[in-house]
Parts: C-alpha cells; structure tokens; sequence
C-alpha cells in the first residue's frame, strides 16, 4: 500500500513561515489534501487538491505538489496554528485512503 | 449547515462488538457516502473503510476485513459502524467523515466518539 511520510515536528517562531512536507512515491501525480487537528478536536480540511483552500480558511494556509514531495505552508504562523497536521490522498492499492503519520506544529 | 453528530462513548469487554452511529444533520443521505476513520491515543489518523465511487460499493482496509461492517440509513440520515471481536488494541476514538462532493477528501468529520476495551 502506498505510504506517506511526514516529519513528526516543526517548529516555528509567530510571525515566521512554517512548512510541513509530506514524501510519498511519485506523489506529484496524485492529489494531496491537509487536515488541521487541534487537541480534542476532530479535524478539519485546510487545503484539497494540493493548493484549494476551503471557505473560512485563511489565506495564510497554501499548499503544493511536485515531484516525491507535498508542502503545506503556513505563513505569518499564529499561536493559534499550533496543532497536528495530516497529509492524505487517495490511491489505487488496495487500501486507496492514505494518511501521513502526522506533523505536531509548535509555535514557539 | 451540514453537520455530522456521533453516538457518546462507549466502554466494551475483549472480545464483545461496538456500533457507533453519525447522524447527519442539515444534508439528506441519498446514498452511500460516510467513511470511517479511527485515532488511537496518541496516535495518528487511520482510514477504517467507506464508499468507494471507483467500485461502486463499500470497501474496507485489510486491516480490518471481517471485522467491521459499514451500513447506512437513509430514512434517518443515519451511517454506522460496527466493529467486533474488540480487542484493547481498538480503544480508540473513532470518526465519521464526509468525502468532498466528487471527490477524495473529507470535507467535514464527527465530534468523534470514543471507545475503550478494558476488561
């Protein structure tokens, strides 16, 4: 089945850009789509479809896709961005719904 | 405004089965949509089963065949999730999430509904 990979953590200053990359063969030929999920909280989509961001998102949050990696960038970082973030796509194994392991952002 | 609301928590015996129910509330179930996702404490975000489009049918991962059923009622917009033979290994809150329209992402999930086995 198809694997995604993440870093467990980032850190980033507020203020400062922060970028998450999700690995994945070849991933660039697929659609990667973002989930932010704060402590109790179930999560929510942030960007579909490598760079679209769902109403209510805010611009700061953008996304891309090429090549073995995905980036969700997240500019101006607030202290309210500190959460969990997952990268998930769909592929053609048997097991077609894939998450990354997670990314734990930390606003110092 | 399209809302997903799960069953309460539940606590199980090794061995006994679980059915947690997703109520949608503000959108009409015509057909079947909902997936299931599970996090276990501490852990990340594992894909349980859902429709798939491409097969037209509902499909679940490997990990979980034979185990877990997947139904929906559309008279009460209502989606379940059965899971037996729990072991502790399941404790885990479990979510339902709604694929984007046509597509493969999920544009909104349940509160989530935990489930402990202990014995």
């Amino acid at each position: 089945s198809y694997v995604l990979t993440q870093p467990p953590s980032v850190s980033v200053a507020p203020g400062k850009t922060a970028r998450i990359t999700c690995g994945g063969n070849n991933i660039g030929s697929k659609s990667v789509h973002w989930y932010q999920q704060k402590p109790g909280q179930a999560p929510v989509l942030v960007i579909y479809y490598d760079s679209d961001r769902p109403s209510g998102i805010p611009e700061r949050f953008s996304g891309s896709n090429s090549g073995n990696t995905a980036t969700l960038t997240i500019s101006r970082v607030e202290a309210g961005d500190e959460a969990d973030y997952y990268c998930q796509v769909w592929d053609s194994s048997s097991d077609p719904w894939v998450f990354g392991g997670g990314t734990k952002l930390t606003v110092l | 405004q399209v809302q997903l609301v799960q069953s309460g928590a539940e606590v199980k015996k090794p061995g006994a089965s679980v059915k947690v129910s997703c109520k949608v509330s503000g959108y009409t179930l015509t057909e079947l949509s909902m997936h299931w996702v599970r996090q276990a404490p501490g852990k990340g975000l594992e894909w349980m089963g859902g429709f798939d489009p491409e097969d037209g049918e509902t499909i679940y991962a490997q990990k979980f065949q034979g185990r877990v059923t997947m139904t929906e009622d559309t008279s009460t917009d209502t989606a379940y999730m059965e899971l037996s033979s729990l072991r502790s290994e399941d404790t885990a809150v479990y979510y339902c999430a709604m694929p984007c329209s046509g597509g493969s992402c999920y544009s909104l999930w349940g509160q989530g509904t935990l489930v402990t086995v202990s014995s």
